[in-house]
């Protein structure tokens, strides 16, 4: 059980276009959900944490603006990377929260975004 | 703020042998969570083992087991019979407020065969 799916894999697109990254938790339902930015051989940075139903908490020096959050369904989470540039380049990794007395984040495979 | 601090940047250890990674980390809060995860290749995160502080009692899952001491905050994992696929980089994570994990900076356990 707790499976997190993340999707796409790989996109690349083009400076000054958007691209939505979405995470589904595919077995239980997720009230909440972190987003996640990773570099090379990095530890992972939190960018945000979504509730279903509310808006995003961003963590400090994320632009909420740049990055926007979505979670409208209690096993999905959209990321939207607003005008992307190729410093936004990166891996983004998705998780979600499980309920009960043993809460624990289960994580998506990431999507690697590259910025031409 | 919480912090984790993982001073094995990497590890290597030959196949059937026993390696132990540490972390310690920092915090005032007397009851909390810690986390092993572990990074293949894949960069998949997958959950390793749980510990809560209120217990006492190490978490054990198959080969990994942790040593658990809330005196020294220390909470190191040991992986016993290591196996080629163990490798990876480990991360081990403290739950804070909010359930937000702080993650240490990582160790690279190597696998030899």
């Amino acid at each position: 059980g707790a499976v997190v799916s993340q999707h796409p894999s790989r996109v690349i697109c083009k400076s000054g276009t958007s691209v939505k990254i979405e995470c589904r938790s595919l077995d239980f339902q997720a009230t909440t959900m972190f987003w996640y930015r990773q570099f090379p051989k990095k530890s992972l940075m939190l960018m945000a944490t979504s509730n279903e139903g509310s808006k995003a908490t961003y963590e400090q020096g994320v632009e909420k603006d740049k990055f926007l959050i979505n979670h409208a369904s209690l096993t999905l989470s959209t990321l939207t990377v607003t005008s992307a540039h190729p410093e936004d380049s990166s891996f983004y990794i998705c998780s979600a929260l499980t309920s009960g007395p043993q809460e624990t984040q289960y994580f998506g495979p990431g999507t690697r975004l590259l910025v031409l | 703020a919480q912090t984790v601090t993982q001073s094995q940047p990497e590890m290597s250890v030959q196949e059937a042998e026993t390696v132990t990674l540490s972390c310690t980390y920092d915090t005032s809060e007397s009851d909390y969570y810690l986390f092993w995860y572990k990074q293949p290749p894949s960069r998949q995160m997958i959950l390793v083992i749980r510990q809560e502080a209120y217990k006492q009692q190490n978490a054990t899952e198959n080969r990994f087991s942790v040593n658990f001491q809330k005196a020294a905050k220390s909470f190191s994992l040991k992986i016993s019979d290591s196996q080629l696929g163990d490798a990876a980089m480990y991360f081990c994570a403290y739950r804070e407020y909010g359930n937000k994990l702080v993650f240490g900076a990582g160790t690279i356990l190597r696998v030899k065969s």
